[in-house]
């Protein structure tokens, strides 16, 4: 059974950073891209990273380009987000997200529970 | 960016009746389109892929329709579970972006 498990939100200033990890089991971890998508209270979803299955390329969203840094470490099968110069806006509810895995492009097939960071003086 | 777009907002309908949800891009995404239900606090569960191939362990219920910019989500009979919040997602083109959620809820 596929598990994903997010830690590390917390109660943050603007201007602080903080780091976002997801442990992951069930599956083959470094066989698969890997996501971060967040949610802000009441509102949609909105993708904000990804990582290939070697850490070579990671791309992310251009609200959060330069602040954000995503990483894993494929032994010990966690994916990671650095979170730097935080705003009030991204408070979110921050989802680990596993990567389907299709030719065709990129989407989540499994994700965990997610992790709350709130971004408040 | 490709913006998604749902209608509507919200759709109240009765257990048992059939619910459809639409979704729309600003460009042609193909056949790149997944659809994910969100129930409260819970995480979202892919439904939909490919705009109509079934995830595993999802009931023949829920079908996918469309390509290109006019997609829809079917629920043919509605259970006391399906009332969610439905989200579809494009992947076709970089970013991955969603719409912004159609609330399915019980009339």
């Amino acid at each position: 059974e596929v598990q994903l498990v997010e830690s590390g939100g917390v109660v943050v200033q603007p201007g602080g950073s903080l780091r976002l990890s997801c442990a992951a089991s069930g599956f083959t971890f470094d066989d698969y891209t890997m996501h971060w998508v967040r949610q802000a209270p009441g509102k949609g979803l909105e993708w904000v990273s990804l990582i290939s299955w070697d850490g070579g390329s990671t791309y992310y969203a251009d609200s959060v380009k330069g602040r954000f840094t995503i990483s894993r470490d494929n032994s010990k099968n966690s994916l990671y987000l650095q979170m730097n110069s935080l705003r009030t806006e991204d408070t979110a509810l921050y989802y680990c997200a596993k990567d389907a895995d299709d030719s065709s492009g990129y989407y989540g097939d499994y994700w965990g529970q997610g992790t709350l960071v709130t971004v408040s003086s | 960016e490709i913006v998604m777009t749902q209608s509507p907002a919200t759709l109240s309908v009765s257990p048992g009746e059939r619910a459809t949800l639409s979704c729309r891009a600003s460009q042609s995404v193909s056949s790149n389109l997944a659809w994910y239900q969100q129930k409260p606090g819970q995480a979202p569960r892919l439904l939909i892929y490919g705009a109509s191939t079934r995830a595993t362990g999802i009931p023949a219920r829920f079908s996918g329709s469309g390509s290109g910019t006019e997609f829809t989500l079917t629920i043919s009979s509605l259970q006391s579970e399906d009332f969610a919040v439905y989200y579809c997602q494009q992947y076709n083109n970089w970013p991955p972006s969603f719409g912004q959620g159609t609330k399915l809820e019980i009339k």
